[in-house]
């Protein structure tokens, strides 16, 4: 069964620094994964998709299948970065989505 | 367009009572899904159709039942709520094809005491 990991629950970092959200799957099939994230009082909405290889606001994410990771990273974190983060995979006939648990992560000033 | 839409925003239920969640999109896309968010675990998938007429199970359907009678609603019902479902409730909608992304609604906070 599919199963995405996030083993941060809360994630602090001073802003301008470096900052890299951790997220882990198993899946048995070719992965195709997501990252997206919820501001506060708005709706979850896609940051990025690991085949488009781009990079918004910032943030990338390479997908590593030899250590199943799909880490979002960004080099210099903003306070506005404050959010939600809830790594994806997309799975089943009905491109489903299993969520990850989130990272809750706060760019201090 | 106004996307996603879901009624209503807040709600408390006492235990045993009824209600439905109204998910509304504008834009022709195939594919609904219910999901609850809960502290720590995320989201999870709920229920899901892929298309007018259809639905299917998903990760935790037990409580729940879901009718898609149009390709625009897809609604969730509790037949007997119970404090175990309090939760948020998230609506998303998808395209069958091309690029993939969910679309997400606002939530609907329900309460059950």
């Amino acid at each position: 069964a599919q199963r995405v990991t996030q083993p941060e629950k809360l994630l602090s970092v001073f802003k301008g620094a470096p900052v890299e959200l951790k997220c882990n799957y198993s899946y048995s099939g070719s992965p195709e994964l997501f990252w997206y994230v919820q501001y506060s009082r708005q709706r979850l909405q896609l940051l990025l998709r690991h085949i488009s290889r781009e990079s918004i606001k910032g943030f990338t994410a390479d997908l590593n299948k030899g250590e199943t990771s799909f880490h979002l990273k960004k080099p210099f974190a903003q306070e506005e970065d404050s959010a939600m983060y809830y790594c994806a995979l997309k799975s089943g006939s009905a491109r489903q989505l299993t969520f990850g648990s989130g990272t809750q992560l706060t760019v201090l000033p | 367009n106004a996307g996603v839409t879901q009624t209503p925003k807040f709600r408390v239920l006492k235990t045993g009572q009824s209600m439905t969640l109204l998910c509304a999109q504008d834009m022709n896309h195939e594919y609904m899904y219910w999901y609850r968010q809960d502290p720590g675990m995320g989201l999870r998938l709920i229920h899901y159709s892929v298309g007018e007429g259809t639905t299917a199970k998903g990760e935790v359907p037990d409580g729940y039942n879901v009718s898609r009678l149009k390709k625009q609603n897809f609604l969730l019902g509790l037949e007997s709520a119970a404090p175990s479902q309090t939760s948020v409730y998230f609506c998303a909608s998808g395209g069958a094809s091309g690029p993939y992304e969910q679309y997400f609604g606002p939530g609907t906070r329900l309460t059950v005491t």
